[in-house]
């Protein structure tokens, strides 16, 4: 267990909804990542805040937006859902931004249908 | 662009035999990190390598990096099942005022009894 959590572990939807993932990182880790693993495009990172500003972003979709909240959980909002967004969705989280250790959550796995 | 190659994508091994996962990138990189995972589940966080000639090992694993050559490897020692997995490299830059963090393709590793 590495101290990360996602809420919800299954998700699905129909194409053009929205939906907002959680994830609440290991006690006093400031910065969170979101990344997303399909079986089409691999692994991608996709956004990192580190103490509830955006620190780096990645391939990030327009339709797709982020925030950490001042407790530093963190949700991955997802709108305009189209049949490709369907993946694995994981958070990690890490002490600091600078390149440490991450620890990973169990991932949400979403489908569009 | 930068650009990560693994290779072998797959990798078939018996026990107690040794192999190299390479890991090659197209630019300069900021950090090298290695992560394993598990059929079906999330990602777990390996080494992280920072400099020309680093080297980390852990207990059967050890990884080094060369950034000269835009290359790092996984050197497995022994191998034994338990080390059955899916590896994969990623690495960064910020360059420009822009981030990139991109992973390899993974090298699916099978280590028979």
């Amino acid at each position: 267990d590495s101290g990360v959590t996602q809420t919800p572990k299954h998700l699905i939807t129909a194409t053009g909804q929205r939906v907002t993932l959680r994830c609440s990182p290991r006690s006093g880790d400031l910065s969170v990542y979101w990344y997303q693993q399909s079986l089409d495009q691999g692994l991608q990172f996709l956004i990192q805040y580190y103490n509830g500003e955006e620190r780096a972003k990645g391939n990030i979709l327009e339709r797709f937006s982020a925030q950490q909240f001042p407790d530093l959980h963190s949700e991955l909002n997802l709108s305009s859902l189209e049949l490709g967004d369907s993946a694995l969705y994981f958070c990690a989280s890490s002490v600091d931004g600078d390149g440490n250790e991450q620890f990973f959550g169990p991932g949400t796995r979403l489908t569009v249908l | 662009e930068l650009k990560v190659e693994q290779n072998p994508l797959f990798l078939s091994m018996q026990e107690g035999k040794n192999y190299t996962i390479y890991c090659n990138y197209s630019t300069t990189s900021d950090r090298l990190y290695w992560y394993r995972q598990d059929p079906g589940k999330s990602l777990e966080s390996l080494f992280v390598l920072l400099s020309n000639g680093a080297v980390k090992q852990e207990g059967r694993l050890m990884a080094s990096l060369d950034t000269k050559a835009r290359l790092s490897t996984l050197h497995i020692t022994a191998a034994v099942h338990d080390l059955s997995a899916t590896y994969f490299c990623a690495v960064d830059r910020y360059a420009s005022g822009t981030y990139k963090y991109i992973f390899g393709t993974g090298t699916r590793l099978k280590v028979l009894a």
